[in-house]
């Protein structure tokens, strides 16, 4: 089974604080991808990566940035936190274009 | 461009109840469709999944038909029971590109 894993499951930080969430999949995917999840709006991309050190945006990336400096594990930094970042994040991989998207637990993010 | 449509929730059931979430699209091309459910406190999993016009996915007794010419992808289940409890997001990619698209999601409460 493919396993996406998400560093914490709870987190909280105070503005201004520089915020890591980290994902690693462990079946060698190709493609990795950040989601935010807030009611009723869905899940809305930040950002994507289809190969190492490659990043692609998303429709929200404003305040958000990624690394991937390896192929199993994939970045999400937020370089100031600010209290309009208080979401779940979501991380998703998937084996190539047009493949299903395998999802991680999830982080909830509190910025006090 | 893309997006996508669902029903807005939230719906609630009896058990042995008729379930329908309705989702339309729109898209340049033939894209995927998908449903994903999200279980309290968990990640998205794919629940089902169809990838040409006609197609019928289903899974877990939950069924939806890709129409094209409707631009829908409609998920039903003919007895709902309390383990389904959960939100259900549609998704669309597009045949071009790795991009999900999801609804904003449809929760589900199924009561004994």
């Amino acid at each position: 089974d493919v396993k996406v894993t998400q560093s914490s499951r709870y987190l909280v930080k105070r503005t201004g604080e520089k915020v890591f969430l980290e994902c690693v999949q462990d079946m060698d995917h190709e493609n990795m991808f950040w989601y935010r999840q807030d009611p009723g709006l869905g899940l809305r991309l930040i950002y994507f990566s289809y190969d190492v050190k490659m990043k692609e945006k998303g429709d929200i990336p404003e305040g958000y940035s990624v690394s991937r400096e390896k192929k199993e594990r994939f970045s999400l930094i937020l370089e100031s936190a600010s209290t309009n970042q208080t979401s779940m994040y979501l991380c998703a991989s998937s084996f190539s274009d047009r493949a299903e998207q395998f999802f991680g637990p999830g982080t909830r993010l509190t910025v006090l | 461009g893309n997006s996508v449509t669902q029903m807005e929730g939230p719906v609630t059931l009896s058990e042995e109840a008729f379930l329908t979430i309705n989702c339309t699209y729109t898209a340049t091309g033939y894209p995927s469709l998908f449903w994903y459910v999200q279980y309290p406190g968990e990640g998205l999993q794919l629940l089902l999944k169809a990838t040409k016009a006609d197609d019928k996915g289903s899974n877990k007794g939950f069924e939806a038909t890709y129409r094209k010419e409707t631009t829908s992808f409609h998920l039903e289940k003919g007895s709902v029971q309390v383990s389904d409890s959960a939100v259900y997001f549609c998704a669309l990619e597009p045949n071009t590109g790795n991009q999900f698209y999801f609804g904003t999601g449809t929760s589900l409460t199924v009561i004994p």
